[in-house]
């Protein structure tokens, strides 16, 4: 059974801080990888996909792959209370199917 | 608007009672899902459609739901028999098939479901 594992949180930092959000994953055959965001009522709202090894950065947003550690992390520069919300890490493979994590609480108090 | 929609947002029913839910994906958009959100979880994948085949369904899509895409456009979910476990938030999304960006999936507004 393909998993994704998230640390559920919540992870406080103080505005203006680099927040770091951690996800492991089981299955070595994964291909694509996603960032979510997530408010509290609402559905998921993608932030950013990665698909090779190394850091991808889009605005204060940069995501890091490792898949020989099979581990991938969203950093979020100069955080702002705007950006609290829950993250949800997905994984995917050749099924295309998306396997989401339960996802991480970020609280960004000022 | 040309993301995906999706309608009821919000349903309150009776348990025992039969529900549906459409969803409308990206007119683009050739791969349609179906997923289940309760509160704390992550989405959890209950079914998806290329085009009209559906092409996949979850253990957790018991026999009281069923998906259909007719023509592959628009889809519906149907819950049959609702119990207070049913009681969610359904969310659907789509994505365009083709390398390794198909498989990124948008997500619409989610239909909340409460079973009373």
């Amino acid at each position: 059974q393909k998993e994704v594992e998230q640390n559920s949180g919540p992870l406080s930092v103080p505005e203006g801080a680099i927040a770091s959000l951690n996800c492991t994953y089981s299955d070595r055959g994964s291909q694509s990888f996603f960032w979510y965001r997530q408010y509290s009522g609402k559905s998921p709202e993608l932030i950013m996909s990665i698909y090779s090894n190394g850091d991808k950065e889009d605005g204060r947003f940069t995501a890091q792959l490792n898949k020989a550690s099979q581990y991938v992390s969203l950093l979020i520069r100069d955080s702002q209370p705007s950006d609290s919300a829950t993250y949800l890490c997905a994984v995917s493979g050749g099924s295309y199917i998306p396997t989401f994590g339960r996802g991480t609480s970020l609280i960004v108090h000022p | 608007d040309t993301g995906v929609s999706q309608n009821p947002r919000h349903k309150i029913t009776k348990r025992g009672q039969n529900v549906t839910f459409r969803c409308d994906p990206i007119s683009e958009h050739n791969r349609l899902y179906w997923y289940r959100q309760t509160l704390g979880q992550g989405p959890e994948f209950l079914t998806y459609f290329q085009n009209e085949a559906q092409l996949e369904k979850s253990r957790l899509l018991s026999d009281r739901f069923s998906a259909e895409r007719p023509k592959g456009s628009f889809s519906t979910l149907e819950i049959q028999r609702t119990e207070q476990g049913d009681s969610a938030m359904y969310l659907c999304a789509s994505s365009q098939l083709g390398g390794l960006s198909g498989n990124t999936i948008y997500f619409g507004e989610g239909s909340w479901l409460t079973v009373v």
